[in-house]
């Protein structure tokens, strides 16, 4: 069964804006990774957290995970036209399996 | 971009016929995955492999096998398929090693219709 869920399923902002959206998951984690996946394209990894780290910066995007609420959120700052896509959190259970959630679609207006 | 190549990109097919989609990568890379991907439903998993002959379901794998007999390529076939499986397939590529720590590379997909 799929571990990570998204939330919310849709979010729309204005270029320049923020956008928050969370990923919850159910049981423990070796990590857990954000991907983005443009329409029509396959998905592209974005960033991964580690279960020992709360929070990690790549660019625009911060990553935050709460292992004692089983949840992470992924913050993209300023954003723009391009980070239009659908983004999902993927959690790795040491299994060499990776357990996606069905994301969460993020459309900025210009 | 990571070496990944699916085949066919697309795909139509009649209720009870087989179909093999084929993923080759060029990266030497041990772990290969098809996921199937359906609205609402996310990314699920269908079968993996962590070496050459080695495979293992994933949690949506009935109706499904794979095959890997080289390292470069993995095969899934659909042995007479029906149009609950109609979706778009992606084959996905992971290593975990000093310099990788399992995230996965992932193909163009292949959108498969069964009429």
């Amino acid at each position: 069964s799929q571990q990570g869920e998204e939330d919310p399923q849709a979010l729309s902002i204005q270029e320049g804006e923020n956008a928050t959206m969370n990923c919850s998951y159910k049981t423990s984690i070796n990590n857990l990774q954000w991907y983005r996946q443009n329409s029509g394209r396959g998905l592209v990894h974005l960033i991964l957290i580690r279960s020992n780290e709360r929070e990690k910066h790549s660019g625009r995007l911060r990553v935050t995970l709460d292992t004692s609420k089983k949840s992470s959120s992924l913050l993209i700052t300023a954003s723009r036209a391009a980070d239009t896509a659908s983004y999902f959190c993927a959690t790795d259970h040491n299994d060499y399996k990776l357990s996606f959630g069905a994301g969460t679609t993020v459309t900025v207006r210009a | 971009d990571a070496g990944i190549t699916q085949s066919p990109r697309h795909k139509v097919t009649e209720t009870g016929t087989p179909v093999t989609l084929r993923c080759h990568q060029t990266e030497n890379h041990r772990y290969m995955y098809w996921y199937r991907q359906d609205p609402g439903h996310g990314l699920r998993l269908i079968h993996y492999s962590y070496g050459v002959k080695d495979t293992d379901k994933g949690e949506v794998s009935d109706g499904y096998s794979v095959s890997r007999s080289k390292t470069e390529d993995f095969l899934l076939t659909l042995e007479s398929a029906t149009s609950s499986q109609t979706s778009v397939y992606f084959c996905a590529i992971s290593e975990r090693n000093r310099a990788n720590t399992g995230e996965l590379f992932f193909g163009e997909g292949s959108r498969l219709t069964v009429l």
